[in-house]
């Protein structure tokens, strides 16, 4: 596709459902991270892939959250028995290659998370 | 690790005033530097970078950025806005040598262009 696509936009949800965020990256790009922002806060990195690998994972909060990635493809986060504090802007991004030096993060448009 | 400040979360001014986006950072091994920028209803999009070489390095849409490693900033530049600069900013660091992939990002800075 032309970018990254991220579904759905906007999620509203009850305290303690599951909730799961898609992230269709640019073709081709074999990096795919995920991103969160919080109301009036800077985006916090949550896991990085390389391909379907997640070689760093330490930008997840809790157990509660998961992420896998299907080949160089499609990438799902999973957030577990939501939290009022898990309410945010979830944002994907890709790149061509490992290095964010030489190839641009290319961002989704993100998904609204309300947890009610 | 590393933070990155932005001070100012909006900064209104004037079509075809200067504008200076601020931004500090910390870390305790060498980064590269981005500034990013999201229009309304699309996704980040990289403004311009520091890797290396001279410190002062443009952009697209006529930004640029210079590089203070003495007061550890990355302060974003335009002589003359335009309506359609109207966004949110936001800077980032990455660690060098590290093998470290994610961005650290400033809370982002929103300037908004008047007629």
């Amino acid at each position: 596709g032309a970018g990254v696509s991220q579904s759905p936009s906007n999620k509203v949800t009850e305290k303690g459902k599951d909730v799961e965020l898609r992230c269709d990256p640019i073709s081709g790009h074999t990096a795919l991270y995920w991103y969160r922002q919080r109301l009036g806060q800077g985006l916090e990195f949550l896991i990085y892939f390389q391909g379907n690998s997640a070689p760093d994972k330490s930008g997840l909060p809790s157990d509660r959250f998961s992420a896998e990635r299907t080949g160089e493809s499609v990438s799902t986060l999973t957030i577990q028995r939501t939290q009022q504090e898990d309410s945010a802007v979830y944002l994907c991004a890709s790149s061509h290659t490992q290095g964010i030096y030489n190839s641009p993060l290319h961002f989704g448009n993100g998904t609204r998370l309300t947890v009610t | 690790a590393q933070s990155v400040t932005q001070l100012d979360s909006q900064v209104p001014v004037f079509e075809e005033a200067p504008v200076e986006l601020r931004c500090n950072y910390s870390s305790s091994v060498s980064v590269y530097l981005f500034w990013y920028v999201q229009y309304p209803n699309q996704g980040l999009q990289l403004l311009l970078k520091y890797l290396s070489g001279s410190t002062l390095v443009k952009g697209i849409n006529g930004f640029e950025a210079e590089f203070n490693k003495s007061q550890t900033s990355f302060h974003l530049r335009k002589p003359s806005v335009h309506i359609s600069d109207t966004a949110e900013y936001f800077c980032a660091v990455s660690e060098v040598d590290t093998g470290r992939r994610a961005l650290t990002f400033g809370s982002g800075t929103r300037l908004q262009v008047q007629p």
